[in-house]
């Protein structure tokens, strides 16, 4: 069966950075793009952009270039979102979602990475 | 603020139907399939409505999505409690290259 698994939680103070996994399993990897979704504490969902798993190549989101990286290791299924000089409004929940079209639709969805920024 | 306008609340009594709306734009729904997502509380997203009206499998036939020019609809009928979630309406939009997500409508059940 298809899963998607993230890192555990992570607390990191102002300025480090982060980077946060997600393993797939259960499908071929490199048939299906992945996206990256943020949700700050009681707020709604925020596309963040996706990587397409075949070529490596990332799209960005407005809002989310510069400090924030999608990489892959195909030969591990697995997916990466690097954030680097972490604020305190990057506080939030991070999931990946595999795509099925354009980003606006995800079929499954990793159980979601809690970053938490505070000194 | 989001892109896509929803209330942020809606409630309904067991049995009862309710209906969630979506509001967009020529950029968004206007153009592009509507989608919905159920959010139960403390756990991950999951594809409610896919394309407008299509149910993925599993989705029960209680749960249907509606689309008109600018607007989307998700009805749910004979309400129960495992409804109580965050339901989030989605499309993609032209102008931003991207999808789009409503702020999101917390459903009660009373």
């Amino acid at each position: 069966q298809v899963q998607l698994v993230q890192s555990e939680s992570e607390l990191k103070k102002p300025g480090a950075s982060v980077k946060i996994s997600c393993k797939a399993s259960g499908y071929n990897f490199i048939s299906y793009a992945m996206n990256w979704v943020r949700q700050a504490p009681g707020q709604g969902l925020e596309w963040m952009g996706w990587i397409d798993t075949n070529t490596g190549n990332p799209t960005y989101a407005q809002g989310f270039t510069g400090r924030f990286v999608f990489s892959l290791d195909t030969s591990v299924s697995t997916a990466y979102l690097q954030i680097s000089s972490l604020k305190a409004e990057d506080t939030a929940v991070y999931f990946c979602a595999r795509d099925l079209s354009l980003g606006v639709s995800c079929d499954f969805w990793g159980q979601g990475t809690l970053v938490t920024v505070s000194s | 603020q989001s892109v896509l306008t929803q209330p942020p609340s809606a409630s309904g009594t067991p049995g009862q139907r309710v209906t969630i709306s979506c509001s967009g734009s020529s950029s968004n729904i206007g153009r592009n399939y509507v989608y919905w997502y159920q959010q139960l509380p403390g756990t991950a997203p999951k594809l409610l409505i896919d394309r407008n009206d299509q149910r993925p499998s599993g989705v029960p036939d209680r749960f249907s999505g509606s689309k008109s020019d600018t607007s989307a609809s998700l009805a749910i009928s004979g309400l129960r409690s495992e409804d109580e979630a965050d339901y989030y309406c989605a499309a993609y939009d032209d102008g931003l290259n991207g999808p789009v997500f409503g702020g999101g409508t917390k459903l009660t059940v009373l």
